[in-house]
């Protein structure tokens, strides 16, 4: 069974230019959480989501973050217009309907330059 | 705010020793903590979990401990190996919210 999948594992980008993040969740898991670790920091929490609902966005910047998981696909984290504040590590998990354990991806490290 | 915080940022031990890393929590709602280790590049793995009705739960080489009284969480790791150096996070999960709080971090490094 494969784990939480996301990719790209590493994207640059330079400043003012959109980031696309992907994540697959684990088989059978339909909640999805995305996370956001600054370097020597712990994760701090951005948004939760299930099939095509944002369920809890408190942790999302008001502005150019977006969030969606579409019936078929991925999960996608957009970051428009980037600045280099935005370069961190990105976490998705995943966690089985009425299941509370997350289980974490390999994250996508954004550099913008 | 609610936090999850760790008392050290580093622990050194010798290979063989048994390791503590400890966390306090302040949501005295939470009721579900779990332990994650991350080693460097990585993501989070999940080591341990345990809920606020217990007060200890073992698993391979792992222990976890929790002091609802003092809102502290430790996590023991016996015979400590090279393959242990990580950085460990203690999360919590409390009440109707779904998001996991994170504490910093404590970095584990294992000694030959």
């Amino acid at each position: 069974n494969a784990g939480v999948m996301q990719n790209p594992r590493h994207l640059v980008r330079r400043r003012g230019q959109e980031a696309r993040l992907r994540c697959s969740p684990m088989k059978g898991h339909s909640h999805v959480y995305w996370y956001r670790q600054l370097p020597e920091e712990g994760l701090k929490f951005m948004v939760y989501l299930q099939k095509e609902n944002i369920i809890d966005e408190s942790g999302m910047p008001k502005e150019r973050f977006s969030a969606e998981f579409p019936k078929e696909g991925p999960s996608i984290l957009r970051i428009q217009q980037v600045v280099r504040g935005d370069s961190a590590a990105y976490f998705c998990a995943s966690s089985p309907p009425g299941g509370e354990t997350q289980y974490f991806g390999p994250g996508t490290r954004l550099l913008v330059l | 705010g609610e936090s999850v915080g760790l008392h050290l940022p580093t622990l050194s031990v010798q290979e063989g020793d048994n390791s503590i890393i400890n966390c306090a929590y302040s949501n005295s709602a939470s009721d579900y903590f779990i332990w994650y280790k991350q080693e460097s590049g990585k993501g989070p793995q999940f080591i341990i979990d345990i809920r606020s009705n217990m007060d200890k739960r073992q698993g391979q080489r792992v222990t976890v401990l929790l002091n609802k009284t003092v809102k502290h969480l430790s996590l023991q790791i016996a015979a400590t190996q090279p393959g242990d150096s990580a950085v460990y996070f203690c999360a919590e999960l409390g009440g109707s919210a779904r998001q996991l709080t994170f504490g910093s971090g404590t970095q584990l490094t294992v000694l030959p």
